[in-house]
């Protein structure tokens, strides 16, 4: 197994207050993922990095911020959680682009009350 | 734009049958890879096979092969000798131009049944 781990995996908070979930990664891999899973709509990407430092927004990205000061952690914020950001969330590991697949971490599952 | 689409929300099959899981894609990139990943009720996400759209053959992996059919910008994953472990959600992707992230289906859910 590829060695990506997620904190916390389950976390209930309450609109309004600031979240942040953490992906680490054990591989060295250059590129890592966020993404967002809802009932009918598969997993959706937020925000994504290709290097430490370097990192841009996906197809759903609006309320949610990343960062990435080492390669092995790569870091979502909820600045002001929503009702509508309650879903399950993965990180990803990949370790170069087009002919990669994606590993991915366990997911954190986040209630926003 | 990149789009994934699994007509097929619910599907299944018997123990022992083989099964076709079907994607369609669309994209005017000349360059693009295809996934297909697997996620059984325990919620994580398990990669199944990779095909490149410059391979001139069908990938396999074991149980798993990938019917790609690039003219009519297909995917189609065929699990063999189907098996009850099997019964899970399974998405199929593209690596996309945004970092090679990937692109989604909705997923079909397969039930495998004794």
């Amino acid at each position: 197994d590829a060695g990506i781990t997620q904190s916390p995996r389950h976390k209930v908070t309450e609109t309004g207050t600031p979240v942040t979930l953490r992906c680490h990664q054990t591989e060295n891999h250059r590129y890592m993922y966020w993404y967002r899973q809802d009932p009918g709509h598969g997993l959706r990407l937020i925000h994504y990095s290709y290097g430490v430092k370097d990192t841009d927004k996906g197809e759903v990205s609006d309320g949610y911020s990343v960062s990435r000061s080492k390669t092995e952690d790569f870091l979502l914020t909820l600045e002001s959680a929503t009702s509508s950001q309650t879903s399950v969330y993965f990180c990803a590991i990949s370790r170069q682009g087009l002919n990669n697949e994606q590993f991915f971490g366990p997911g954190t599952r986040l209630t926003v009350l | 734009a990149q789009k994934i689409t699994q007509t097929q929300p619910g599907m299944f099959v018997q123990e022992k049958e083989a099964v076709t899981l079907d994607c369609t894609y669309d994209t005017s990139d000349p360059s693009y890879g295809l996934f297909w990943y697997k996620q059984p009720s325990s919620g994580e996400m398990i990669f199944l096979i990779y095909q490149g759209s410059y391979d001139q053959q069908n990938a396999t992996e074991g149980r798993y092969s990938l019917n790609f059919q690039k003219a009519r910008k297909s995917a189609n994953l065929v699990i063999s000798a189907s098996q009850l472990g099997d019964s899970a959600m399974y998405f199929c992707a593209m690596s996309s131009n945004s970092g090679y992230a990937l692109n989604f289906g909705k997923g079909t859910s397969l039930l495998v049944t004794p």
